[in-house]
């Protein structure tokens, strides 16, 4: 098993570009997150899904989308990126009823200049 | 509103004993969990408390007092890999997701 697995590991945009980080899992997880990491902020949630098709706001979820079409993939998309946006993101997964553990993917650091 | 409380930085001895405290204030609480963070990598699950007591999970321990809303990590005999950020992570029913803080960055020295 990969368990998760985030595309791309790193990324430079310019202010203004889109672009669409995936999270794939293959434990057949029904829960998926996506979170940013900022120095001294610990992790902050973007958005989650708690199934396939359904997706809900998290406590910082402006200026990004998602999407979640497959139960195995979670897509996070910058419509316009902003320098405010650089950070590290994380994917996470857990089953139902797991609430102690989540899966962390490996990141994927994003530069927006 | 939710918070949480942890020291931000620890410094301890290798083969010592640190224990690092987390209280928290959450809605609909489950459970406290640890995570711990080594520079440049993803969170790693540690141990888990969904009652009150003492979980122990080889060298790192953990305990849960729900009615002070308080918890803490313990790791024994101290290596320098064991240097890393930690961070406490209560578990909200009603959100279906852990809370974050900011962590606690533990430096072991020789």
């Amino acid at each position: 098993n990969a368990g998760v697995t985030q595309t791309p590991k790193f990324r430079v945009l310019k202010t203004g570009q889109s672009m669409t980080l995936l999270c794939a899992q293959d434990m057949n997880h029904e829960y998926m997150y996506w979170y940013r990491q900022d120095p001294g902020m610990g992790l902050r949630l973007i958005h989650y899904s708690v199934g396939e098709g359904t997706t809900a706001k998290g406590e910082v979820p402006d200026g990004y989308n998602v999407s979640r079409l497959k139960k195995q993939n979670f897509l996070l998309g910058l419509e316009s990126a902003a320098p405010s946006q650089t950070s590290v993101y994380f994917c996470a997964s857990r089953p139902m009823g797991g609430t102690d553990t989540q899966y962390f993917g490996p990141g994927t650091r994003l530069t927006v200049l | 509103g939710q918070s949480l409380e942890q020291p931000s930085e620890v410094t301890a001895v290798e083969g010592a004993i640190v224990q690092i405290n987390c209280t928290y204030q959450t809605s609909g609480f489950y459970g406290l969990s640890w995570y711990q963070q080594h520079d440049g990598g993803a969170p790693t699950f540690l141990s888990y408390n969904a009652l009150d007591g003492l979980e122990e999970t080889g060298r790192f321990s953990s305990f849960l007092s729900r009615s002070d809303s308080y918890g803490y990590l313990l790791l024994q005999e101290l290596q320098m890999k064991d240097s890393a950020s930690y961070f406490c992570a209560p578990f909200q029913t009603g959100a279906n997701n852990l809370f974050f803080g900011t962590g606690t960055r533990l430096t072991v020295i020789p």
